[in-house]
């Protein structure tokens, strides 16, 4: 069974640019979060979908960002216009319906940004 | 302040050694507690979860005490391959996990 896949694994892009990274869920699971670690600090909580449906955008951290999940697949994480504190890693993870517990939630292998 | 707590490290130990991580979090209503695992450039991944009782997987043993609101993770025999990042992590009761920024360890020959 695939895991979740993320793309692209590594993008580079100049600062006032967009990028939009994807993420593709396993197959089945309504849950899908988006996270992100920039230098020197913690793994920190973006938002949570329950299909296709905002469930917590509260770690979002300003309107350059936009997730979106059509249909409730995959998701697109865009960043427009990407600024120099936006490196960093971003991971996508997904988990089935239910209370949440950590051997229940899959990570992707993240999605490694440089704005240069 | 942090929501939860880590010493950074890194801690250098040889081969063979016993190890202790200390993590500390800041919501009492906290409810679900877990120690992940993240090598250099992947993804972190589930190492064991934390209950009350204390818990045991091999060479791991986790430790919870919520009145102080502090968790441990033990690491006894040290390998080459526990060389990684070692990330405290909670469930505030949401919908989502609240990362500490990990504790650096580095085992040696």
């Amino acid at each position: 069974e695939a895991g979740v896949t993320q793309f692209p694994s590594h993008s580079v892009i100049e600062k006032g640019q967009t990028v939009t990274l994807r993420c593709d869920p396993i197959s089945g699971h309504d849950n899908l979060y988006w996270y992100r670690r920039v230098m020197g600090k913690e793994i920190k909580f973006l938002l949570h979908f329950v299909k296709e449906s905002k469930q917590d955008e509260s770690g979002m951290p300003n309107n350059r960002f936009l997730a979106e999940r059509t249909g409730g697949t995959y998701s697109t994480l865009k960043v427009q216009p990407a600024e120099l504190e936006d490196s960093g890693v971003y991971f996508c993870a997904s988990s089935q319906l239910g209370q949440i517990s950590g051997n229940t939630i899959y990570f992707g292998e993240g999605s490694w940004l440089t704005v240069v | 302040r942090k929501e939860v707590e880590q010493d950074p490290g890194p801690f250098n130990v040889p081969e063979g050694a016993t190890v202790a991580f200390n993590c500390t979090y800041s919501n009492s209503a906290s409810q679900s507690f877990f120690w992940y695992r993240q090598d250099c450039r992947k993804e972190p991944k589930l190492l064991m979860s934390v209950y009350s009782s204390g818990n045991e997987d091999g060479r791991f043993t986790a430790q919870l005490n919520r009145a102080s609101q502090y968790i441990s993770l033990l690491i006894r025999d040290s390998k080459l391959s526990d060389s990684a990042t070692y990330l405290c992590v909670v469930t505030p009761g949401f919908q989502k996990l609240v990362f500490g920024t990990g504790t650096r360890l580095l085992v040696s020959p």
